[in-house]
């Protein structure tokens, strides 16, 4: 069965400091990988996804993540964080078992401080 | 283009009761799939409709059951609730069933169950 672990609950960081969000999952098959961000009292919001081809993707706002197949992992990063980076970031895998089912990580709440 | 849309916002139900919830996919979209997100966890699969057919369901009880109407919008309903229902219930559409089709999330229905 396929599953993800976020390595970290919590991340606290201080503004403009560099910030990586570990990610591993478990697959046998190939997999697509996304990372999600929820903001206070909202719903989730794709931030980057990782379907094929280059294993480094990023996002419209700074944040990267890097396929890594032999590590079988997926980590987020992004070289200087703002205040407004602070919410709860997902990781999820896409199952290959029941149509577009996303399996998501327990998540990971980035703290960013002044 | 409007996004994705539930409710109600949050309700409240006690231990036995029958909820139903709703979501109006994003337009264009004709795929709908509903999460629920219990505190401090991430989102995990229920069910997914496509073409007003269930087309894939997690490892939830029949209790959980769900609809999709001729518009793609949705419900989920639940019956006999109990307190471990207490969580957030996440709707999310796509434009299909593949699985490079992205997900777009609506806010979702908060339900306390007491």
């Amino acid at each position: 069965a396929q599953s993800v672990t976020q390595l970290d609950s919590q991340v606290p960081v201080f503004e403009e400091a560099p910030v990586e969000l570990r990610c591993n999952y478990s697959s046998s098959v190939s997999v697509y990988l996304f990372w999600y961000v929820q903001y206070p009292n909202q719903g989730l919001q794709l931030l980057l996804k990782y379907l094929s081809g280059s294993t480094l993707v990023e996002s419209i706002n700074g944040f990267e993540a890097e396929f890594n197949k032999s590590q079988t992992s997926f980590h987020l990063r992004k070289p200087s964080v703002h205040i407004s980076d602070t919410a709860e970031y997902f990781c999820a895998v896409m199952s290959n078992q029941a149509g577009t089912a996303l399996i998501f990580g327990k998540g990971t709440t980035l703290s960013v401080s002044s | 283009e409007t996004g994705v849309t539930q409710s109600p916002t949050h309700l409240i139900k006690t231990r036995g009761q029958q909820v139903t919830l709703r979501c109006s996919s994003q337009s264009g979209h004709n795929t709908v799939s509903w999460y629920q997100q219990a505190l401090g966890q991430g989102p995990q699969f229920i069910f997914q409709y496509y073409r007003e057919e269930e087309n894939g369901r997690g490892n939830f009880p029949p209790r959980f059951s769900g609809l999709q109407f001729p518009n793609y919008s949705s419900e989920l309903n639940v019956n006999a609730l109990e307190l471990d229902d207490s969580a957030l219930y996440l709707c999310a559409s796509s434009s299909g069933t593949t699985r490079a089709n992205v997900l777009t999330f609506g806010a979702g229905s908060r339900l306390t169950v007491l």
